[in-house]
């Protein structure tokens, strides 16, 4: 079974950290994962992968306040001094052979 | 700078067909697999159908597989998605990605702003 776990929903102030979580089901758990942003009426945007050993990479132009980790077969993105901007969907998203399995999404609502 | 356009969605009928398109630039095309990735009212995202770079190798969900066709010209930077059979179902913003591999999907680091298609019964 290739699930990938994610809560639906997470907020935070403005100017704090949060740290979205997101769980590979037994047979992914040591895949790496990609977290992507949608906000509304936009097209999803990749954000960076995220290794099972907790190295990360980002993509271009993305600010170092958003940052990813691991631990065990949970992987996580910490977005810190959250911006108004960053209020969004959150999606992870891993990879088998010929397939793409994304979570079910977290709503980050910033207070 | 990576650019996706897509186009050809549109108001269609159970059963009928549509063909979207993505055109690409600011990449070399035929280096990297190609995605399309759908999102249902309400609903999160739902990778759809990869291709490899040249074309020769191809994946689909399995909730499309048989209805849903994808296609590229790399001499027109141009990737396609032949949606037969349009179910209810299939009402969904489409988004054409760019993908970081050349051979399998593995994960999308350009995506383009969608288009939405839209089945009645």
């Amino acid at each position: 079974q290739l699930v990938l776990t994610q809560a639906p929903s997470a907020s935070a102030s403005l100017g704090a950290s949060v740290k979205l979580t997101c769980t590979l089901s037994s047979g992914l758990s040591s895949n790496a994962i990609a977290w992507h942003q949608h906000q509304p009426e936009k097209g999803p945007r990749f954000l960076m992968k995220v290794n099972s050993d907790g190295s990360h990479s980002r993509g271009d132009g993305l600010p170092d306040r958003f940052s990813g980790s691991s631990s065990g077969a949970e992987r996580y993105l910490t977005v810190s001094s959250l911006q108004s901007e960053d209020e969004a969907d959150y999606y992870c998203q891993t990879w088998d052979t010929g397939v793409q399995i994304f979570g079910g999404g977290t709503r980050l609502t910033v207070l | 700078e990576v650019l996706l356009v897509e186009s050809g969605g549109g108001l269609v009928q159970t059963g009928g067909s549509l063909r979207l398109s993505c055109a690409a630039s600011g990449f070399t095309f035929n280096n990297y697999v190609m995605t399309w990735v759908r999102q249902a009212p309400g609903k999160g995202l739902e990778w759809v159908s990869s291709i490899s770079g040249r074309g020769g190798t191809t994946y689909y969900a399995d909730s499309v597989k048989g209805r849903f066709t994808i296609s590229r010209d790399n001499s027109k930077k141009t990737l396609h998605l032949q949606i037969d059979s349009l179910r209810t179902e299939d009402t969904a913003i489409y988004y054409c990605a760019k993908e970081t591999a050349y051979q399998r999907p593995i994960y999308a680091d350009s995506w383009g702003q969608g288009t939405l298609v839209s089945v009645s019964s």
